[in-house]
C-alpha cells in the first residue's frame, strides 16, 4: 500500500526538542524527495523543509533555519524532522509529502501526503 | 519570496452551481502552479498541476487555467464532496515553496 505515516508529535515546552518521523511504504523510497508542510490550527498550509532524493540537498523556510534539520534513512524508508528550540509559533500539524513529477520532470507537486502528526508547543 | 493571494476567502455555492476560485502570484510563476483540495480532518489532495493538468483520478468537473500571475480553478457543477478548502501553490521559484491562504467553498 502506497502511503506515508508520520509519528513523533506531542506536547512539548518552549525551547525543547522533538523529532518527527515519516515512514514510507509501497514505492521506491530512494527515488523521491520529501517535504514537510505544516498547518497551524485553523490556518493554511506552510512549507517547512525538503530533502531531495540525493539526500544531500536540503532547504528550509527562513523561520526554521538553524533550528530544524531534515534527514532521511533510505535503509528504513524514513524521513525525519529534528526540531530544536521550539516555540509556540511552531504549533501545528506537520505533514510529510512526497515530491512527485510529471514524465518530463518539468512539473513537480506533492502527490502523496501522510495524515500528519500534531505538535503542540506550550508551557 | 513569491506571495500567493487567493480570493475570495470564502465562496458560498449551491450544489450543482459553478465555482470559480482565483489565485494571484506576486510575480510570474509561468505555469508552475498546483491546486490542492483539503477536507476537514484530512490531508490535502493534489487536483491540478502545471496550472491546467488534472492529476490522476481527478474528475473532469475540475479545471484550471491561467499563466504568469493570474490563475483560476473552476468546478463546473459542485457536488457535495467538493465542499472543502482549496489552496494554490507555486513551484516556479523556490525555496520557499509558497501556498495561497486558501478559499473555503461552502454550501450556500
Amino acid at each position: 500500500q502506497v502511503q506515508l505515516v508520520e509519528s513523533g508529535g506531542g506536547v512539548v515546552q518552549p525551547g525543547r526538542s522533538l523529532r518527527l518521523s515519516c515512514a514510507a511504504s509501497g514505492f521506491t523510497f530512494s527515488n523521491y524527495g520529501f517535504h514537510w508542510v505544516r498547518q497551524a490550527p485553523g490556518k493554511g498550509l506552510e512549507w517547512v523543509a525538503v530533502i531531495l532524493h540525493d539526500g544531500n540537498t536540503e532547504y528550509y523556510v527562513d523561520s526554521v533555519k538553524g533550528r530544524f534539520t531534515v534527514s532521511r534513512d533510505n535503509s528504513k524508508n524514513t524521513v525525519f524532522l529534528q526540531m530544536n528550540s521550539l516555540n509556540v509559533e511552531d504549533t501545528a500539524r506537520y505533514y510529510c509529502a512526497r515530491w512527485g513529477a510529471d514524465d518530463y520532470r518539468r512539473n513537480w507537486y506533492f502527490d502523496l501526503w501522510g495524515r500528519g502528526t500534531l505538535v503542540i508547543v506550550s508551557s | 519570496e513569491i506571495v500567493m493571494t487567493q480570493s475570495p476567502a470564502t465562496l458560498p455555492v449551491s450544489p450543482g452551481e459553478r465555482a470559480t476560485l482565483s489565485c494571484r502570484a506576486s510575480q510570474s510563476v509561468s505555469s508552475k502552479l498546483a491546486w490542492y483540495q483539503q477536507k476537514p480532518g484530512q490531508a490535502p489532495r493534489l487536483l491540478i498541476y502545471a496550472a491546467s493538468t488534472r492529476a490522476t483520478g481527478i474528475p473532469a468537473r475540475f479545471s484550471g487555467s491561467g499563466s504568469g500571475t493570474d490563475f483560476t480553478l473552476t468546478i463546473s457543477s459542485l457536488q457535495s464532496e467538493d465542499f472543502a478548502i482549496y489552496y494554490c501553490q507555486q513551484y516556479d521559484n523556490w525555496p520557499p515553496l509558497t501556498f495561497g491562504g486558501g478559499t473555503n467553498v461552502e454550501i450556500k
